[in-house]
């Protein structure tokens, strides 16, 4: 049973530009957080999704973020217009249920 | 606020020796308590994960005990292995709502032989 995955592991965008980060769960897992670290600086929850749908989205910035995670597919976070401060190394994490979550290896983003 | 502070920031020992790292914590109402280890440049994993019954467990050489009266935590390694060098987090989890877990900074280990 392979761990949760992530890609790209490492991204680097202009600014203007826009980012995809997926996420693949670990099997049979239907709840996918995403999260952000900044350097120095802990796991700051973004999103919470089941599939088809978002559940929590309180940790998300208002503007040229967003996500989804669809019936079929990996979930995806875009991120629209990047800029230096969107810097960052996202999580992703997969559970069962509300539960112990599973992280991947994130993506590293950077904008030059 | 639900919030949770990790001490120290950092710390560093020598291969071979034990240490403790210490966790307080305000979230309520409490459902469960887990420690992480995150290396560097990769996602956390889980340690160990304790609900509100339980005071103490062990994974390996790390042990973790909880007291839910004072909401404190500590999670205690030993004999130190230059593999244990990384950021540990812990975190905790309220009941209800959208189960989202509020995360500690973390402490930074360094092993050094």
């Amino acid at each position: 049973n392979a761990g949760v995955m992530q890609n790209p592991r490492h991204l680097v965008r202009r600014r203007g530009q826009e980012a995809r980060l997926r996420c693949s769960p670990m099997k049979g897992h239907s709840h996918v957080y995403w999260y952000r670290q900044l350097p120095e600086e802990g796991l700051k929850f973004m999103v919470y999704l089941q599939k088809e749908n978002i559940i929590d989205e309180s940790g998300m910035p208002k503007e040229r973020f967003s996500a989804e995670f669809p019936k079929e597919g990996p979930s995806i976070l875009r991120i629209q217009q990047v800029v230096r401060g969107d810097s960052a190394a996202y999580f992703c994490a997969s559970s069962p249920r509300k539960d112990t979550q599973y992280f991947g290896p994130g993506t590293r983003l950077t904008v030059l | 606020k639900n919030q949770v502070e990790q001490s120290p920031q950092s710390l560093i020992i020598l291969e071979g020796k034990n240490c403790t790292l210490q966790c307080n914590y305000t979230v309520s109402p409490f459902s469960n308590l887990r420690w992480y280890k995150q290396d560097t440049g990769r996602g956390p994993v889980s340690l160990t994960i304790m609900t509100f019954s339980e005071n103490t467990k062990s994974n390996g050489r790390y042990t973790a005990t909880l007291d839910a009266d004072t909401k404190q935590s500590s999670l205690h390694i030993t004999a130190s292995q230059l593999s244990d060098s990384a950021s540990y987090i812990c975190v905790v989890s309220a009941k209800g709502g959208s189960y989202i877990p509020t995360f500690g900074r973390g402490t930074s280990l360094i092993v050094h032989p």
